[in-house]
């Protein structure tokens, strides 16, 4: 049980154009869903923490603008890297749990590897 | 300043030999301690949660202990096995807010 997922795996996008990934969680209700970006040889850094149907709440120095989040439904978020930018480039976990709160277990998603040329 | 630190930051063991990794935090107020195994290019996945009145919690061959008190953590991996090189991210829990470790990378060796 807790399974989540995230499509696409990997992506090579061209300077400018939008990215979207979508994390999916797949035999239980998530409350609440976090992104993640890592860098390489970095642990997580959290990027927003979003509830099923509210406003995701960004942490300090993450551009709302730049980073679309949507939680649609208890199943899935997605994340889109508007015109995205070279600098943009990096892992991109979310994860999911059941709890509302950051104290709740978390299931995490297997990544999506984002190359921006 | 990183309110968890953990140690070492890269470790190398032969296969078959014990380990131990560090984690100490001042993240407070405290809710849960979690541990992580995450392989390179993958997600995380939960080893273990503690919350402030478990001292010790073993998964198969990894186990994690805590004392409150002194803001200490710590994971012992037995008998290691060439799939356990990983890197193993601690994270710290407060009502409303959770801080991740640096991570100590795992590499064992045959």
């Amino acid at each position: 049980g807790a399974v989540v997922s995230q499509h696409p795996s990997r992506v090579i996008c061209k300077s400018g154009t939008s990215v979207k990934i979508e994390c999916r969680s797949l035999d239980f209700q998530a409350t609440t869903m976090f992104w993640y970006r890592q860098f390489p040889k970095q642990s997580l850094m959290l990027m927003a923490t979003s509830n099923e149907g509210s406003k995701a709440t960004y942490e300090q120095g993450v551009e709302k603008d730049k980073f679309l989040i949507n939680h649609a439904s208890l199943t899935l978020s997605t994340l889109t890297v508007t015109s995205a930018h070279p600098e943009d480039s990096s892992f991109y976990i979310c994860s999911a749990s059941p709890g509302s709160g950051k104290n709740y277990e978390q299931y995490f998603g297997p990544g999506t590897r984002l190359t921006v040329t | 300043k990183n309110q968890v630190e953990q140690s070492p930051q890269s470790l190398i063991i032969l296969e078959g030999k014990n380990c131990t990794l560090q984690c100490n935090y001042t993240v407070s107020p405290f809710s849960n301690l979690r541990w992580y195994k995450q392989d390179t290019g993958r997600g995380p996945v939960s080893l273990t949660i503690m919350t402030f009145s478990e001292n010790t919690k073993s998964n198969g061959r990894y186990t994690a202990t805590l004392d409150a008190d002194t803001k200490q953590s710590s994971l012992h991996i037995t008998a290691s096995q060439l799939s356990d090189s990983a890197s193993y991210i601690c994270v710290v829990s407060a009502p409303n807010d959770m801080r991740f470790g640096a991570g100590t990378r795992l590499t064992v060796k045959p």
